[in-house]
């Protein structure tokens, strides 16, 4: 069965630093999702990302955030000057609009843990 | 108000009982509702989703909605102790997904 993965499974960084987070999207999907989950928390959404570009974005994703598509296979989130509180699980997630309809129905990777020291 | 609610329990059943897991949620244009569970430390795994009033059975698992009521429900039938994760609902605005922080089920052997 399709998954969607995501690299690496666990990064620290430095406060200041910059992180790229890498997914790979179930390959025939055409929406894909950003979403972070702080321990203990709900999960919250960032971005969705259709046709290459920004579909919708919360208030969350403000200058610090950036999602690219690079080539026909991956989908990045880029967090630039990291601070403490973005420590957090982060989710990549895809679906597939299918039959004329937004395509809800979104599937989640297993996430990376971003431990900013 | 929250945009979409969830007692966080712990919701405690005995295996083989139906655990009954609600949700409510303020945004009247909402048109998508979906059920996820998540397993400690794992990611949320799509169990469920309805987009129309009333019932749908998906093997152990029924999805109820009444949007007039602006309330989700999930039952789980003849409940497994595999069963036990947190259950999270969540509803579409736009493109995006709202979640609830979820309820956490515990379904003793």
């Amino acid at each position: 069965e399709p998954e969607v993965t995501q690299t690496p499974s666990h990064q620290v960084t430095q406060m200041g630093q910059e992180v790229i987070l890498r997914c790979v999207p179930i390959s025939n999907h055409l929406y894909f999702y950003w979403y972070r989950q702080i321990l203990g928390q709900k999960v919250e959404f960032l971005v969705s990302f259709y046709n290459n570009e920004i579909s919708e974005k919360s208030e969350i994703f403000d200058d610090q955030f950036s999602v690219e598509r690079p080539d026909g296979s991956n989908f990045t989130l880029k967090i630039r000057s990291t601070k403490l509180e973005d420590s957090a699980m982060y989710f990549c997630a895809s679906s597939d609009p299918g039959g004329g309809r937004m395509g809800y129905e979104q599937y989640f990777g297993p996430g990376t843990r971003l431990t900013v020291t | 108000q929250k945009e979409v609610e969830q007692n966080s329990g712990p919701l405690s059943v005995p295996e083989g009982a139906i655990a009954s897991l609600n949700c409510t949620y303020s945004d009247r244009g909402s048109q998508s509702f979906f059920w996820y569970r998540q397993y400690s430390g794992k990611s949320p795994e799509l169990i469920m989703f309805i987009y129309s009033n009333g019932d749908k059975e998906d093997g152990r698992f029924t999805a109820q909605l009444n949007k007039a009521s602006q309330y989700v429900s999930l039952l789980i039938r003849d409940s497994q102790p595999s069963d036990s994760a947190t259950y999270l609902c969540a509803v579409n605005r736009g493109t995006a997904l709202i979640f609830g922080k979820g309820t956490t089920l515990s379904v003793s052997s």
